[in-house]
């Protein structure tokens, strides 16, 4: 079964830094690019970073630009995103997706997300 | 960045009828346009992608059409696991964006 597992997400200071992790299973991880995908409490969905499938490529919304990054280890089949200088408008669900096709962004697996809270 | 926006916000429909939910992109995105489907505590599930092909698995009920700036996504008969929320994602240009969701409910 194709399976995204993602962890890492705490409450944490303005200010502070957090790395997500998406462990991916039943599928040829290397062979695919990843993306992660936010959503703030109530609120719609909001693309943050993609990697491409041999890590050489980047891309990430204006918002995490220079604060966030994202890495890929393809022994160990899972993706990261590292956050730092954390806001509290970063507060939100952070869903790791795999794309269907390298050569189009959109997303045929999603993970349940893991919570981020931004907070003094 | 592209815009999408997506109307109605909310869409009270009864099982059995048909749904029919708007997205316009601010400039063209060709067909590069993604429907996906979410229900609450739940992950994204893609519905249909290059603005008309069904994803794996996604019931005959469900159809995409439109290009450039307009597209819509048809529910021919809801049935009651269809209320959700659904978005549209553009691909065509980075950033990704997605529209701001309609919610689908019971009338």
């Amino acid at each position: 079964e194709v399976q995204l597992l993602e962890s890492g997400g705490d409450l944490v200071q303005p200010g502070g830094s957090l790395r997500l992790s998406c462990a991916a299973s039943g599928f040829t991880f290397s062979s695919y690019a990843m993306s992660w995908v936010r959503q703030a409490p109530g609120k719609g969905l909001e693309w943050v970073s993609s990697i491409s499938a041999g890590g050489g490529y980047e891309h990430h919304a204006d918002s995490v630009k220079g604060r966030f990054t994202i890495s890929r280890d393809k022994a160990k089949n899972t993706v990261y995103l590292q956050m730092n200088s954390l806001r509290a408008e970063d507060t939100a669900v952070y869903h790791c997706a795999k794309v269907l096709d390298n050569d189009y962004s959109f997303f045929d697996i999603w993970g349940q997300g893991t919570m981020v809270t931004v907070s003094s | 960045e592209i815009v999408m926006t997506q109307s109605p916000a909310t869409l009270s429909v009864s099982p059995g009828e048909r749904a029919t939910l708007s997205c316009r992109a601010s400039q063209s995105v060709t067909s590069n346009l993604a429907w996906y489907q979410q229900k609450p505590g739940q992950a994204p599930r893609l519905l249909i992608y290059g603005a008309s092909t069904r994803a794996t698995g996604i019931p005959v009920r469900f159809s995409g059409s439109g290009s450039g700036t307009e597209f819509t996504l048809t529910i021919s008969s809801l049935q009651s696991e269809d209320f959700a929320v659904y978005y549209c994602q553009q691909y065509n240009n980075w950033p990704l964006t997605f529209g701001g969701g309609t919610k689908v409910e019971i009338k």
